[in-house]
């Protein structure tokens, strides 16, 4: 299976200060169809995850533009331009390149 | 709007089984593949299995294998997950999720305790 690694695993950041993940896979998730799978998910507490980013770069439907995926072949970053208190919670990145899911550990962001 | 709506909470003895149901309206049913994603308690998500409404194909996780059956029932829009042998490491939140190249729509959850 292919393993996605996250880190930091806990990013303790201010108000108003850009925050950045990184996610890195142990292979290429460059998929068959030239389409690269990795998403990016966002979880508060008590919810169910919803969906952020998809395929390395692209907003899901609603998303506010302070977030912005990119990466290739086996890097990816999720970067916050400007936190706000919203977005603590837990982060993950996922692959759908393989005939098999898999997540990252995931990354808790807390205000400072 | 496009909503899956998953079934009840259960208590289960170690051994026995499970069958969760996620209802899904808004959308074609048959145009998505589903999948099952699990998470124990102040854990991380873990990929459980994928069903195709359309045909009823499924795809496993090979650490469940032989302890999971997906299946659907398209004349109600509802996906099911039964789980055997539970033990309780199988104490999570499951969910369902609908798959448009990524984990975009989200069942509220279910959680399944296993204990004796």
């Amino acid at each position: 299976d292919v393993v996605m690694t996250q880190t930091p695993l806990t990013l303790p950041v201010t108000l108003g200060q850009p925050a950045s993940i990184s996610c890195r896979s142990s292979q290429s998730l460059v998929h068959r169809d030239g389409n690269t799978y990795l998403s990016w998910l966002h979880q508060r507490p008590g919810q169910p995850p919803r969906l952020l980013i998809y395929k390395i770069s692209n907003r899901f439907s609603g998303v506010p533009d302070r977030f912005s995926g990119s990466g290739a072949g086996t890097d990816f970053t999720l970067k916050i331009s400007r936190v706000e208190a919203e977005d603590v919670g837990v982060y993950y990145c996922m692959q759908a390149t393989q005939l098999t899911w898999t997540f990252g550990q995931g990354t808790r962001v807390e205000i400072k | 709007q496009v909503q899956l709506v998953q079934s009840g909470a259960e208590v289960k003895k170690p051994g026995a089984s499970v069958k969760l149901s996620c209802k899904a309206s808004g959308y074609t049913f048959t145009s998505y593949y589903m999948h099952w994603v699990r998470q124990a308690p102040g854990q991380g998500l873990e990929w459980m299995g994928m069903i195709y409404p359309n045909g009823g194909s499924t795809s496993y996780a090979q650490k469940l294998q032989g302890r999971v059956t997906m299946t659907r029932d398209t004349s109600t829009s509802t996906i099911y997950m039964e789980l055997s042998s539970l033990r309780s490491e199988d104490t999570a939140l499951y969910y369902c999720v609908r798959d448009n190249s990524a984990f975009d729509v989200w069942g509220q959850g279910t959680m399944v305790i296993v204990s004796s």
